[in-house]
């Protein structure tokens, strides 16, 4: 069965700084995908980004993009010049071909001002 | 373009009740997928189903069942209600196939009591 591990149940971040957030998964498929979604307090998912498995290229949208290492099994999230708008739960999400999603247990990011 | 509609918003129940959730795809989208949040469990899988069949099925007790009409809309059942069904749950489209990115509604929170 697929798993995905965040580590980080909670991150802070200045206004205008980076922050990484962590996330590892297992599977044994080769053909999958990755996701970040984001959740902010009105509970409405929102897809950050996406990976497919077999692109070696990081995925990038804007002040987001991610470190995907599929050796290691890891695929962070970078975000760049954080804003206030950015406080959020983030999932990081796997998912084959089946259209299921696995979802980690989430990061809390909290952005100060 | 409407994205995910999720009705109702808010539900109250008594334990023993059953309920029905209901989730609008966006226009053109075959799949949906329901998903159940809560503090404790995270974001679980419920089912997928595609063009009225249900493909995948998460580890959930039978007292969770769902349909697909063959305008993608889809329809949660819940019988039997238990206080630990209390929690969000989440409707996510998608175009099936091979493109499994997920958009989600806005989720329908369920409060047994």
């Amino acid at each position: 069965a697929q798993t995905v591990t965040q580590s980080q149940p909670e991150m802070s971040v200045q206004e205008a700084e980076t922050v990484t957030l962590s996330c590892t998964y297992d599977t044994s498929e080769s053909d999958y995908y990755l996701f970040w979604y984001k959740q902010p307090p009105s509970r409405q998912m929102i897809l950050v980004i996406r990976q497919e498995a077999y692109k070696q290229q990081n995925a990038t949208e804007n002040r987001f993009s991610v470190n995907f290492q599929k050796a290691a099994k890891s695929f962070s999230l970078k975000i760049s010049d954080s804003q206030l708008g950015d406080a959020a739960m983030y999932f990081c999400a796997y998912s084959s071909r089946s259209g299921k999603l696995v979802f980690g247990a989430g990061t809390i990011l909290r952005v100060k001002s | 373009k409407a994205g995910v509609t999720q009705t109702p918003r808010y539900l109250i129940k008594t334990r023993g009740q059953q309920v029905t959730l209901s989730c609008s795809p966006i226009s053109g989208h075959r799949s949906v997928s329901w998903y159940q949040q809560t503090p404790g469990q995270g974001l679980q899988f419920l089912f997928e189903y595609f063009s009225e069949t249900q493909r995948n099925k998460g580890n959930f007790p039978g007292r969770f069942s769902g349909r697909q009409f063959s305008n993608s809309r889809s329809e949660m059942n819940v019988s039997t209600l238990e206080l630990g069904d209390s929690a969000l749950y989440l409707c996510a489209s998608s175009r099936g196939g091979t493109n499994t990115e997920a958009f989600f509604g806005q989720g329908t929170r369920l409060t047994v009591v």
